[in-house]
């Protein structure tokens, strides 16, 4: 069976600091991963997406940008968080018509 | 372009009754449509979908809906809601589910759900 991985689960980081949240992938190949962000708690922002080992597209300009090293492996990054960063960040993969979810990454800058 | 919207930011309803949460989406095609539930701090889970076919769709949890052309809606129903019921619902659309185009959805805003016992 298929499993999506996020880590870490919380995370506490300064103004200025840098970013990177891991996500993987278990049980499938060639998937498209996506990054998404959820701010109190509602609406989810697609930030990112990718259909194959280093092809990234952006859908929101930002200070955060995304890599895919590998075909399960998502990582979304930051040279200096903002404020405005903080949020829940869900990373998800696709499965035909289906898109599943990781269980998300708490970001909180202080 | 393409956008979902969910005109209800809650809904409350007693434990027994009837559920319906609302979704309405614009695309300039044929749309593909989901329903998504979130608890608390926790990722999404798929609940349901119309691709085509049979506009009453059946998904998790005794949830189901409706695909509907001419109003172009696609509503959440369940016929008799449960506290465990209680969450975060979102409707979501895309135009392609062509892998290399990207699989994109669209999210409504979500719909808190609260069933009181």
């Amino acid at each position: 069976s298929q499993t999506i991985h996020q880590w870490p689960a919380t995370l506490v980081q300064p103004v200025g600091s840098p970013l990177s949240l891991e996500c993987t992938v278990e049980g499938t190949s060639n998937p498209n991963l996506y990054w998404y962000r959820q701010a109190a708690g509602r609406g989810l922002q697609l930030l990112f997406y990718s259909v194959g080992i280093g092809q990234i597209s952006s859908e929101v300009p930002q200070n955060l940008s995304a890599s895919r090293p590998q075909d399960r492996q998502f990582i979304l990054s930051s040279k200096k968080l903002l404020l405005s960063d903080s949020g829940f960040y869900l990373c998800a993969w696709n499965r035909a018509y289906e898109q599943y979810f990781g269980p998300g990454t708490r970001l909180t800058v202080t | 372009a393409q956008s979902v919207a969910q005109p209800e930011d809650q809904v409350n309803v007693a434990e027994g009754n009837p559920l319906t949460v609302k979704c309405t989406y614009s695309v300039s095609g044929n749309p593909y449509l989901f329903w998504y539930v979130q608890y608390p701090n926790r990722g999404l889970q798929f609940l349901l979908k119309y691709i085509t076919g049979d506009n009453l769709v059946k998904g998790s949890y005794g949830f189901e809906a409706e695909f509907n052309k001419s109003q172009t809606s696609f509503h959440l129903k369940k016929p008799s809601a449960l506290v465990s019921d209680s969450a975060l619902y979102f409707c979501a659309v895309s135009l392609s589910m062509i892998k290399a185009a990207g699989n994109k959805l669209t999210f409504g805003g979500g719909t808190r759900v609260l069933v009181k016992p």
